[in-house]
């Protein structure tokens, strides 16, 4: 199996941030990654996928990077709604999802 | 607008099954795939398999091998997942997502999430 960590774990951030986060496969997954935001009590919605396309009607904020074993989820300047926890999927071979990143207020 | 609608809330006792739905609409159903994921309380998200609303090819996560059946009914356009031998550990709220085929298995519509408790 395939397994995918973050980090951080949790993130503090202030608003008009620049924040990064950082999800990593256990072997190479080249770009098919996608991530994901969660609310409390909602479903995710997609960001991100193929590491670096931005879904249709999602901020350009949101940034994605990197192929093979290390990707990162960039928001430029950091606004209200975009507190909440962040996951990372790759679907080279089945799926798999990372533990999530918190971002909260600082 | 896509759109995924699933079945209410249910709780079973251990060893029991479950069969969730998850009806589409605003699109072409046969033309995608629907992934299942789940989410127990308080943690992560975890991928349960995929099948494809075209053929009904099916993937499964490892894990649930053996215990888990997706379907399709492509008159209702509805996707269901089945499990079964349920566990306290199966307590989580279950997700359908809109996918792409075979090896695409992001998600980009989700339903609402349909909670299932385990319990004695």
């Amino acid at each position: 199996d395939i397994q995918m960590t973050q980090s951080p774990s949790t993130l503090s951030a202030s608003a008009g941030d620049r924040v990064t986060i950082t999800c990593r496969a256990s072997q190479s997954i080249k770009s098919w990654l996608a991530w994901y935001q969660q609310k409390p009590g909602k479903a995710p919605k997609l960001l991100i996928y193929r590491a670096s396309t931005l879904e249709s009607g999602v901020p350009s904020r949101f940034s994605g990077s990197g192929s093979g074993t290390e990707f990162t989820l960039t928001i430029s300047s950091l606004q209200s709604d975009d507190f909440a926890t962040y996951y990372c999927q790759q679907y080279s071979t089945y799926s798999t999802f990372g533990p999530g990143t918190k971002v909260d207020i600082k | 607008q896509v759109q995924l609608v699933q079945s209410g809330a249910e709780v079973k006792k251990p060893g029991a099954s479950v069969k969730v739905s998850c009806r589409a609409s605003g699109y072409t159903f046969n033309s995608y795939g629907i992934s299942w994921v789940r989410q127990a309380p308080g943690q992560g998200l975890e991928w349960m398999g995929w099948i494809s609303a075209k053929n009904g090819n099916t993937e499964y996560a490892q894990s649930l091998q053996g215990r888990v059946t997706m379907t399709t009914d492509t008159s209702t356009v509805t996707a269901y997942m089945e499990l079964r031998s349920l566990r306290s550990d199966d307590t989580a709220v279950y997700y359908c997502a809109r996918s792409g085929g075979l090896g695409a298995y992001w998600g980009d519509s989700w339903g609402q999430g349909t909670l299932v408790t385990v319990s004695s």
